[in-house]
């Protein structure tokens, strides 16, 4: 039981272009919210959170959006550089009731120069 | 500090055998776990401790894998007997609090021939 789901599996933009990432929970449960970017043969590394009690948080280029009646969030990427070319892992969990942190399946970013 | 480390990087087996990987979390944090990447399902948790002590292993697949935190600096997981199904890419990540943010060792890519 996937429960949190990351539709797509890779993504390619243009250099200066939005990336959109999205992904999907069904666990109502599920307060807070992270994103992680991995690149190859590294570990993933947090990138940005939201906490259910907003809808939007942005760090710089990044920003989570939060839809909370949709069980849906995304990331945006802009402008979108070459050196964010990743796979990115969306993550979810109860804050408040367990260190339990479940993650999507990621999607490959591809950002071509 | 040098972060989350894992042992080995990589493992070639064959089936059958028994396989160990290693952690050893960040000083300070109370918190590890170990993961598993595979195409199919993203990151999986398999297990997490706090204070050295198992708190959740319903992600373990199966009675082959077992895992152990001696103490705080250092934990293993263990494959007996390993299998072809289990070859996927292992991370341990550690965190000091429950509400901070995980950080991942470079993982350990496991292929079971």
């Amino acid at each position: 039981d996937q429960q949190v789901k990351q539709n797509s599996p890779s993504l390619s933009v243009q250099e200066g272009r939005i990336s959109i990432l999205n992904c999907d929970y069904t666990n109502s449960m599920f307060d807070y919210f992270l994103w992680y970017k991995k690149y190859p043969a590294e570990g993933p590394t947090f990138l940005i959170s939201i906490s259910s009690i907003k809808d939007k948080n942005e760090d710089g280029r990044f920003t989570v959006f939060l839809n909370k009646s949709a069980k849906h969030l995304s990331l945006h990427i802009v402008p979108s550089q070459p050196g964010d070319s990743a796979v990115y892992f969306c993550a979810a969990k109860e804050e408040t009731s367990g260190s339990r942190l479940t993650f999507g399946e990621g999607t490959q970013l591809t950002v071509n120069p | 500090d040098a972060g989350v480390i894992q042992s080995p990087r990589h493992e070639v087996t064959e089936m059958g055998q028994e396989v160990t990987l290693r952690c050893k979390p960040i000083s300070g944090h109370n918190s590890l776990f170990w993961y598993r990447q595979t195409m199919m399902r993203g990151l999986e948790l398999l297990i997490y401790f706090n204070n050295n002590v198992p708190i959740d292993d319903s992600g373990m697949p199966e009675d082959r894998f077992s895992a152990k935190m001696p103490n705080a600096s250092f934990s293993t997981l263990k494959i007996q007997p390993s299998e072809p199904r289990d070859s996927a890419v292992y991370f341990c990540a550690s965190r000091r609090a429950l509400r901070e943010k995980l950080f991942f060792g470079s993982g350990t890519q496991l292929s079971v021939l």
